[in-house]
């Protein structure tokens, strides 16, 4: 149990389109939702917290108007990436929060996208 | 503000050994903490939970410890074997856990040479 899937899992797009993302729970509700960045032979850092149904929480320093996040039902929540430009290329994941689970609390992650923007 | 760090930040060791990854936080402050392994250009596998209240949980051949008082934790990895090769990274969630944010740190490399 507790998978979470991510799709695409790589994507290459022109500088300037947008490009979105999905996380989905596969076999649990997630009310909330976390994205992550990670560059190469870098940590994790959070982007924003996805709360269904409501507006998703961005960190500092992290644009929402360019990381448009939608998390629209309890096992779905999407990361669109606008305007995308070179920098923006980078390795996205996506976690889910078990809430009716045993394991309360942990976080299952997505296998990641992997994003190039030429 | 909350500070992971994990050392070493690369290790080798040949294949059998036991070993040890040590991971330290600034803020004693914590709901749980958690242990992941990277595979390269995977996303992360969870390994172990521990909450703030637990001393210690075993999964197989890896035991993770938890010292809130002085900010550490660390994985245990007993008779490693190649396929042990990853990133590992620890994670802690602050905050009460009202916003179960994990800050992670900055990841150890180990390779397991058969």
């Amino acid at each position: 149990g507790a998978v979470v899937s991510q799709h695409p899992s790589r994507v290459i797009c022109k500088s300037g389109t947008s490009v979105k993302i999905e996380c989905r729970s596969l076999d649990f509700q997630a009310t909330t939702m976390f994205w992550y960045r990670q560059f190469p032979k870098q940590s994790l850092m959070l982007m924003a917290t996805s709360n269904e149904g409501s507006k998703a929480t961005y960190e500092q320093g992290v644009e929402k108007d360019k990381f448009l996040i939608n998390h629209a039902s309890l096992t779905l929540s999407t990361l669109t990436v606008t305007s995308a430009h070179p920098e923006d290329s980078s390795f996205y994941i996506c976690s889910a929060r078990d809430v009716g689970g045993w394991s309360y609390n942990e976080q299952f992650f997505g296998p990641g996208t992997r994003l190039t923007v030429l | 503000k909350q500070e992971v760090t994990q050392i070493p930040a690369a290790l080798s060791v040949p294949e059998g050994e036991n070993l040890v990854l040590n991971c330290s936080f600034t803020d004693s402050a914590i709901y749980n903490l958690q242990w992941f392994r990277q595979d390269p250009g995977k996303g992360l596998t969870s390994l172990l939970l521990i909450q703030s209240s637990q001393r210690e949980q075993t999964s197989g051949r890896l035991n993770a410890s938890l010292d809130k008082s002085s900010g550490r934790s660390t994985l245990y990895i007993a008779a490693s074997q190649p396929g042990d090769s990853a990133t590992y990274l620890c994670a802690v969630v602050g905050d009460g856990g009202a916003t179960n944010k994990l800050i992670f740190g900055t990841g150890t490399l180990l390779a397991v040479q058969p």
